[in-house]
């Protein structure tokens, strides 16, 4: 089992739609969550970071931790077609481990 | 501000050679990991340098090995080259002291091993 899972997509919604992007973790010591947006053949993008269980939410984008449950979200409100990209999570422990990412789903959203 | 950069954006190696990427870490940043990121795939991590020294290690082997200098730049070598490290490598900054520990990526290298 890999530390970090997502479904992979790809996932297409319509313009306008409320988009739900998920993932599981294995590690209960994974404290720190993020979420990174990929364009195509470019670098992640930090979009959103929480720490512990919680919600956050800036702008459009609003991410969940369930630490009890090991599930982490990202909702994405009002997709406008610029959201089209690959969204990895990523999980990270206490001071002095390395990031663990998910393969990232791709999303596409459909003018 | 400057953020993550990296050099060169493409590079064209073939099996068995040798290459080096650089990478200057976001300003005011001291940390620098490193990740291969195959097609399709979210970034593994390679190795993170602080202050100069290897801090920690993914499971890559020592074929790729990496240096911080000073002025907290960083380099990744990877040697005998397969056709397999053909990827995407990616370089983040950070800051290892600070609770948050959030990673900037740069735009990463892409190398294509024929």
């Amino acid at each position: 089992q890999k530390e970090v899972e997502q479904d992979p997509g790809p996932l297409s919604v319509p313009e306008g739609a409320i988009v739900s992007l998920n993932c599981t973790y294995s590690n209960s010591a994974f404290q720190y969550f993020m979420w990174y947006r990929q364009y195509s053949r470019k670098g992640p993008e930090l979009l959103m970071y929480t720490y512990s269980s919680g919600n956050k939410e800036d702008g459009r984008f609003t991410a969940q931790v369930d630490k009890s449950s090991k599930y982490i979200s990202l909702f994405i409100r009002d997709s406008q077609p610029s959201d089209s990209a690959t969204y990895l999570c990523a999980c990270l422990g206490n001071y002095g481990q390395n990031f663990v990412f998910g393969p990232g789903t791709r999303l596409s959203v459909l003018p | 501000d400057a953020g993550v950069t990296q050099s060169p954006t493409h590079l064209i190696k073939t099996r068995g050679q040798q290459v080096t990427l650089r990478c200057s870490p976001k300003s005011g940043h001291d940390t620098v990991s490193w990740y291969q990121q195959a097609l399709g795939q979210g970034p593994q991590f390679i190795f993170q340098y602080y202050e100069e020294e290897e801090r920690q290690r993914g499971n890559f082997p020592d074929r790729f090995s990496g240096h911080q200098f000073p002025n907290y730049s960083s380099e990744l070598n990877v040697n005998a080259l397969l056709l397999g490290d053909s990827a995407l490598y990616l370089c983040a900054s950070s800051f290892p002291v600070r609770s948050d520990n959030e990673q900037f990526f740069g735009p990463g290298t892409r190398l294509t091993v024929l």
